[in-house]
């Protein structure tokens, strides 16, 4: 059973465009973030929320905690070539020394010029 | 500061071989860990460690085995590689506080090995 649902799977837009990508799960998490992750690379961290309610602003990226903390999402405004890769959102829930951060499964953004 | 440096990048094995894949990083982090991304299956965690001496098993650990002696290098190693075993294995690390994973922590992550098995 996945943990957390991330959609749309794929997206296809032209430069420009708005976008919004979700991450959702029944489980609360005690904090999320989101990644970026580029073709032969890493992610890199780019946002981490943590409270319910809570709005980030990165640039032309805002995220959003959901109210209970059990769903996000990320909007993209005036999407850029620059803009296409992987989004992961990755949740964590309190275990102490326990690891529990647990990824989605990813949303493929191609934004074309 | 280097980050989090993987080697190999690429790698072949025939299936019963054995391998290391190599992790270090330089930012002092107590805390680093092993995942495999495999198509549609997300990133998925194989083993971490929360300082040196201290590892544990995460969601997908059979096959693999991890030591931490120095805080700088945590080396996976692949006892008898399977063909399902194929994947891109990442390194990540993150400061952690007092033998504990901050959930809130950046997690730095590596470039990647690339592994078959054939």
């Amino acid at each position: 059973t996945q943990l957390l649902e991330q959609s749309p799977q794929f997206l296809s837009i032209q430069e420009g465009e708005n976008l919004t990508v979700y991450c959702n799960s029944s489980s609360v998490f005690s904090s999320l973030q989101w990644y970026r992750q580029e073709p032969g690379e890493g992610p890199v961290l780019l946002v981490t929320v943590v409270t319910g309610g809570e709005v980030k602003k990165l640039k032309r990226l805002t995220f959003q905690f959901g109210d209970a903390r059990k769903d996000s999402s990320l909007h993209i405004t005036a999407a850029q070539p620059g803009d296409t890769g992987l989004y992961l959102c990755a949740g964590a829930q309190s275990g102490g020394s326990n690891y529990k951060l647990t990824f989605g499964k990813g949303t493929l953004l191609t934004v074309n010029p | 500061n280097a980050g989090v440096t993987q080697t190999p990048k690429f790698q072949v094995l025939k299936t019963g071989q054995s391998m290391t894949l190599q992790c270090a990083q330089d930012m002092n982090h107590e805390y680093m860990s092993w995942y495999r991304q495999d198509p549609g299956m997300g990133l998925r965690l194989i083993h971490y460690s929360v300082g040196a001496g201290i590892t544990d098993q995460g969601e997908v650990p059979n096959g693999y085995n991890v030591s931490r002696s120095t805080t700088e290098d945590f080396p996976l190693r692949l006892l008898s590689a399977a063909p399902s075993q194929t994947s891109v294995y990442f390194c990540a690390s993150s400061l952690g506080l007092a033998g504990r994973w901050v959930s809130t922590d950046t997690q730095y992550f590596g470039p990647g090995t690339r592994l078959t098995v054939l």
